[in-house]
């Protein structure tokens, strides 16, 4: 079936860039998205890629998509402590309304 | 506009008691979800509603039941609560299928 991985646990001190990987067995999801979600609240929509890209960028944010090795990835330029939180990848085929979420990466930002 | 809200945000169950949780939208969306988190796990969908009045099964439906009587409201029931319930509860909502989903802040159900 379906399966997306994540790393439980990503630790940064602030300042320094963050690098949080997804891995995936579905081919076939056309948006991939990553969500952040802040202690006691909901998931909050990040960005997300198509799958014809390799690289989407927003401000101190850059998603990398490796089609071949079914790999992305998240990149936090200059890590601050309000970056703090669980990061969600999931996966969705076009056209349906089924996600596959991540375990979700616990990142920790050490001031 | 204020999104998704959940109602309650925090309960406590004792095995046996049933309960329902609600969960509302203000933008008119067609589609609504409810999910289950759980420690090192992703969500899982429990059930999913294509419109008013319609409700489907998703991942892991059994011991719950919906109901979406209005579209802006979808309700998720437990009928006789276990202690294998005990999670965090997201409801979202989406415009249509095709669309990236809206998450509610979540309820956290602890069953005992």
């Amino acid at each position: 079936g379906e399966d997306v991985e994540q790393s439980l646990f990503l630790s940064v001190r602030e300042g320094d860039s963050s690098v949080i990987n997804c891995t995936y067995t579905d081919s076939s999801s056309t948006y991939l998205y990553w969500y952040k979600q802040e202690p006691g609240a909901g998931l909050q929509l990040l960005t997300y890629i198509f799958s014809n890209m390799d690289m989407k960028q927003d401000q101190r944010l850059t998603v990398l998509l490796n089609k071949k090795d079914k790999h992305l990835s998240l990149r936090i330029a200059d890590t601050q402590t309000g970056d703090s939180a669980i990061y969600f990848c999931a996966l969705r085929r076009s056209g349906t309304y089924k996600y596959i979420f991540g375990t979700g990466t616990r990142l920790k930002v050490l001031a | 506009n204020a999104g998704v809200t959940q109602t309650p945000k925090f309960r406590v169950l004792k095995t046996g008691q049933s309960m329902t949780l609600l969960c509302a939208q203000d933008m008119n969306h067609e589609y609504m979800y409810w999910y289950r988190q759980d420690p090192g796990m992703g969500l899982r969908l429990i059930h999913y509603s294509v419109g008013e009045g319609t409700t489907a099964k998703g991942e892991v439906p059994d011991g719950y039941n919906v109901s979406r009587l209005k579209k802006q409201n979808f309700l998720l029931g437990l009928e006789s609560a276990a202690p294998s319930q005990t999670s965090v509860y997201f409801c979202a909502s989406s415009p249509s299928q095709d669309n990236e989903q809206y998450f509610g802040p979540g309820t956290r159900l602890t069953v005992t």
